[in-house]
């Protein structure tokens, strides 16, 4: 079975600093990786994904991360954070290779940035 | 605009109540899934449904029901048999088969308080 480990569960840094929120993940069979954001009281929004091809994965609001097999990770980074960043972010792996019965989550990172 | 809506984004019931929360999507997608958030413990995938007429049970199904009537509707119930039902609910979808890499697109969820 997938599994999914954030390994903070909050990380606070000060505003235009650069962070990295951590996630490793176990899987019996070839991944899809994600990263979403929530808000408060609000739905999640996909950050990124990783389906196959390069390692490294852009998403939305500059952030980025880096899929890295032989450590079985999936790191979150962004060069600059901002104040609006502060939110709870979750990793996340499909449940099957072929994602048809949803995916699996890490139990989240808050993201506190500091003024 | 495409999304997933659900209703009513707050509820309130008494024990021993059961309770129907709403969720239907107009992105024409085949695969619907309801999850529940409780701070701390990350996503967990209550049931999913595939097709209409057809559906799965999740890791913790136990307590509730749901429904797929319609392709674009997921009805979730809390039944009272649910020993702790005070959460936030997420419906999410994804796309068929020629798509499913497991990225599933959330409503904005619904959080329900046993009083």
């Amino acid at each position: 079975a997938q599994s999914v480990t954030q390994l903070d569960s909050q990380v606070p840094v000060f505003e235009e600093a650069p962070v990295e929120l951590r996630c490793n993940y176990s899987s019996s069979v070839s991944v899809y990786l994600f990263w979403y954001v929530q808000y408060p009281n609000q739905g999640l929004q996909l950050l990124l994904k990783y389906l196959s091809g390069s390692t490294l994965v852009k998403g939305i609001n500059g952030f980025e991360a880096e899929f890295n097999k032989s450590q079985t990770s999936f790191h979150l980074r962004k060069p600059s954070v901002h104040i609006s960043d502060t939110a709870e972010y979750f990793c996340a792996v499909s449940r099957s290779g072929g994602g048809a019965d949803g995916l699996t989550f890490g139990k989240g990172t808050h993201l506190i940035i500091q003024p | 605009d495409g999304g997933i809506t659900q209703s009513p984004k707050y509820l309130f019931r008494k024990e021993g109540q059961n309770v129907t929360l709403s969720c239907e999507q107009n992105l024409n997608h085949d695969a619907m899934y309801w999850y529940r958030q409780d701070p701390g413990q990350g996503l967990r995938l209550i049931y999913y449904s595939q097709i209409v007429n057809d559906f799965q049970k999740g890791d913790i199904a136990e307590g509730y029901s749901v429904s797929r009537e319609k392709k674009e509707s997921f009805p979730l119930t809390v039944t009272s048999a649910q020993k702790n039902p005070t959460a936030f609910y997420l419906c999410a979808s994804t796309k068929g088969a020629g798509g499913r890499t497991g990225e599933l697109f959330f409503g904005e969820g619904s959080r329900l308080t046993v009083l």
